[in-house]
C-alpha cells in the first residue's frame, strides 16, 4: 500500500458544479496535511493546510478525518481556471527540524463550459 | 518579494555528463528540500538540508549529491546523468518545525532535465 493515495482521476466537471476528492495516508503518526495546486509543467503551489477542525478558503474546503485517515478537498462553484492537478501531502510524523512530506500522486481535475 | 529561485529552467546533458542544478531562497528558511518529479507522479523527495545538516533518502541514488555552502543556496549535482534521470528538479523551502507550526513548503518554478 502506498503511504500517500490519490484518486488520480481524472474528474470533469461541469462549470459551476462542485467537486470533492480524498486523499487515503497509512501513517497514523502524521501530523501536518496539505493540498498543493500543480499546473501542467509547473511547480506545486501551497493551496491551503489543512487543519483538525477543517478549513475553508473562498471556494476551497478542507476536511480531516484522523479515524479513517484521510483528508478531501472540495471545490464549490468550480471555474474553468480551477482546472489542474491537485496534489495532497503528508508528513511522516517524526518530530524533526525539517518537515519531510511524502506527496500523493495528485488528483486531475478538469472543469468544462 | 520573497522567493524560491531555481537556475537553469530547463537543462539538457549527455548521457553520463555531469550537471548541477541550483537553487536560491530570499525567505531565510532553515530547511531545503530536492524533490524529483517525473510526469504523471508524485513528487519524489531525495534529500533535504536543515540549516547544514545533510538528510539523505534511504532509496536515494549514489549519483545525486548535494552542496548547500549558506542559507541562500543549495545545489544539486548529479554526477553521471542516465536516462531515467530525466524529470523535473524541484526545490522546496520551509522554516523549522516548531509548536503549532505548520511547515508549508514552498517550491521553485523548477529544472526540467533532459538527458541525451
Amino acid at each position: 500500500r502506498k503511504e500517500v493515495e490519490q484518486d488520480p482521476g481524472p474528474f470533469n466537471v461541469p462549470e459551476g458544479a462542485t467537486v470533492a476528492f480524498n486523499c487515503t495516508y497509512s501513517n497514523s503518526a502524521s501530523q501536518s496535511f496539505f493540498w498543493y495546486r500543480q499546473d501542467c509543467r509547473k511547480e506545486p503551489k501551497l493551496l491551503m493546510s489543512v487543519y483538525s477542525s477543517g478549513n475553508e478558503d473562498g471556494r476551497f474546503t478542507a476536511q480531516l478525518n484522523r479515524a479513517s485517515q484521510y483528508i478531501s478537498l472540495l471545490i464549490r462553484d468550480s471555474k474553468l481556471s480551477d482546472s489542474a492537478t491537485y496534489l495532497c501531502a503528508v508528513n511522516n510524523g517524526i518530530k524533526a527540524a525539517g518537515n519531510k512530506l511524502t506527496f500523493g500522486g495528485g488528483t486531475r481535475v478538469l472543469v468544462k463550459p | 518579494d520573497a522567493m524560491v529561485i531555481q537556475n537553469p529552467r530547463y537543462q539538457v546533458t549527455q548521457f553520463g555528463k555531469p550537471v548541477t542544478l541550483s537553487c536560491s531562497q530570499t525567505l531565510n528558511h532553515n530547511v531545503m528540500y530536492w524533490y524529483q518529479q517525473k510526469s504523471s507522479q508524485a513528487p519524489k523527495l531525495l534529500f533535504h538540508y536543515y540549516d547544514k545538516d545533510f538528510n539523505n533518502e534511504a532509496d536515494t541514488p549514489d549519483n545525486f549529491q548535494s552542496r548547500r555552502p549558506n542559507t541562500s543556496f543549495c545545489f544539486l549535482d548529479i554526477r553521471s546523468p542516465g536516462l531515467g534521470d530525466a524529470a523535473m528538479y524541484l526545490c522546496a523551502t520551509s522554516r523549522k518545525a516548531s509548536r503549532g507550526s505548520y511547515n508549508e513548503q514552498f517550491f521553485g518554478p523548477g529544472t526540467r532535465l533532459t538527458v541525451l
